[in-house]
């Protein structure tokens, strides 16, 4: 059974400084990986995929890598804003269950002004 | 335009009582899904429709029963509801079904539901 976690819980950094979230997951036999991003009282949005045959993607101050052999992902935060204060979420699909998606229980930052 | 909008937001109710959510997408995706997400944040699976086609059921109670009129919209209807239905239930869509190298899952804002 896939797992996924996530450690912190919650972080809280000043702004400005560099961001380091971290997902780590059971079963490497995945397709792909996504963080999302959920604010509180709304939905979740996607930031970044990184396909199984990847290592990394990056969008703007944000950069995603993925070990699949240590079933591990990090998702980097460069120079904190106090706008990127929510929650972060990994997810990956488990191709030998239905490809359903599973969630790590997120990371709450705080970024302080 | 909302690309996934779901309906009510919010949603207080009486224990055994029976209700609906609505969700619809703009999007032209094939496959639509539910998750409920719990008071410890964990988002979980729910249900997940390809093509107007049931696909996934994670062993939800079938006091829980999605319908999906057409590809475009993927109601969920509870009924008798119970104090443990409360949480926020999140509608979801992607263009297949979950699983291909680069699939992207859209959310609705969510409807947290309260059941007293």
């Amino acid at each position: 059974k896939q797992e996924v976690t996530q450690i912190p819980a919650a972080l809280s950094v000043p702004e400005g400084e560099n961001l380091v979230l971290n997902c780590s997951f059971t079963d490497s036999a995945i397709y792909n990986l996504q963080w999302f991003r959920q604010d509180p009282g709304k939905g979740l949005t996607s930031l970044l995929l990184i396909q199984s045959s990847q290592r990394e993607q990056t969008s703007g101050r944000l950069n995603a890598s993925l070990d699949k052999s240590s079933g591990r992902s990090t998702l980097y935060i460069a120079a904190s804003q106090p706008g990127d204060s929510a929650t972060y979420l990994c997810a990956v699909p488990i191709k030998a269950a239905g490809n359903k998606l599973t969630f790590g229980g997120g990371t709450r930052v705080l970024v302080k002004p | 335009d909302t690309a996934v909008s779901q309906t009510p937001k919010y949603l207080v109710t009486q224990m055994g009582n029976d209700k609906s959510i609505k969700c619809e997408q703009n999007l032209g995706h094939d496959t639509m899904y539910w998750y409920k997400q719990d008071s410890k944040k964990f988002l979980k699976i729910m249900f997940s429709y390809n093509n107007k086609e049931l696909i996934i059921n994670e062993t939800v109670p079938n006091r829980f029963s999605p319908k999906s009129p057409d590809k475009a919209h993927l109601n969920l209807h509870i009924n008798s509801l119970e104090l443990g239905d409360s949480a926020v239930y999140f509608c979801a869509s992607s263009l297949r079904y979950q699983g291909s190298l680069d699939e992207k899952l859209f959310f609705g804002s969510g409807t947290q539901l309260s059941v007293l």
